[in-house]
């Protein structure tokens, strides 16, 4: 089973530039989320899904967007990339509900230069 | 700020021993889960325990949560090298179908 599949795993970016960070699940589940991981740190939610067309923001949503076209896969745009977002990203998804769990992807390490 | 803070931040203790790590909150929840970390990798869920829960087991892992305190701990028992990682613990809000994680603990078998 797939599970949660990140894309890129490794990535270095130039300030300015942008990207899309790709997430995919295979769960059908309809909670999907990023957060980010620094150093020595806990995670912070930058955005999240409750289903398809449905998105908000989190604790660290600037310089960040998302959308959720399809159940399955909920990309994560940095549209100018800044030295301050060099960090781990981790893509999560869960069933919809008030006792959800959350699975992890394997997470893509971004540095920004 | 985020929602859970954990106790201590770091943990060494001998194999055999048990370990005990707390979570403090900060607002009304539906529920409280661990999660571990190995190296920078993607977490993993432990355990969930809902708001009219107090105590809840799972193998070795033993997790309680006190509302009026807003506080939980995990414990776990005769610790293995294997459970060297970090742990997290997350709560989702009652307002919001969130999940906010706190800031960790790093928890460290000697052998």
């Amino acid at each position: 089973n797939a599970g949660v599949t990140q894309t890129p795993k490794f990535q270095v970016l130039k300030t300015g530039q942008s990207m899309t960070l790709q997430c995919a699940q295979d769960m059908n589940h309809e909670y999907m989320s990023w957060y980010r991981q620094d150093p020595g740190m806990g995670l912070r939610l930058i955005h999240y899904s409750v289903g398809a067309g449905i998105t908000d923001q989190g604790e660290v949503p600037n310089g960040y967007n998302v959308s959720r076209s399809t159940t399955e896969d909920f990309p994560l745009r940095l549209l100018s990339a800044a030295p301050s977002q060099t960090s781990v990203y981790f893509c999560a998804s869960g069933k919809a509900g008030m006792n959800t769990e959350a699975f992890f992807g394997q997470g893509t390490r971004l540095t920004v230069v | 700020s985020q929602q859970g803070e954990e106790d201590p931040q770091a943990l060494s203790i001998q194999e055999g021993e048990n370990a005990t790590m707390n979570c403090s909150y900060k607002t009304s929840i539906n529920n409280l889960q661990w999660y571990r970390q190995n190296s920078g990798r993607g977490l993993v869920h432990l355990i969930l325990i809902r708001s009219n829960e107090r105590e809840k087991h799972s193998g070795r892992l033993r997790v309680t949560l006190d509302t009026s305190k807003k506080s939980s701990s995990l414990l776990i028992t005769a610790s293995r090298a294997a459970d060297t990682a970090s742990y997290f613990c997350a709560t989702m809000y009652s307002s919001a179908s969130k999940i906010i994680f706190g800031s960790g603990t790093r928890l460290s078998i000697r052998p």
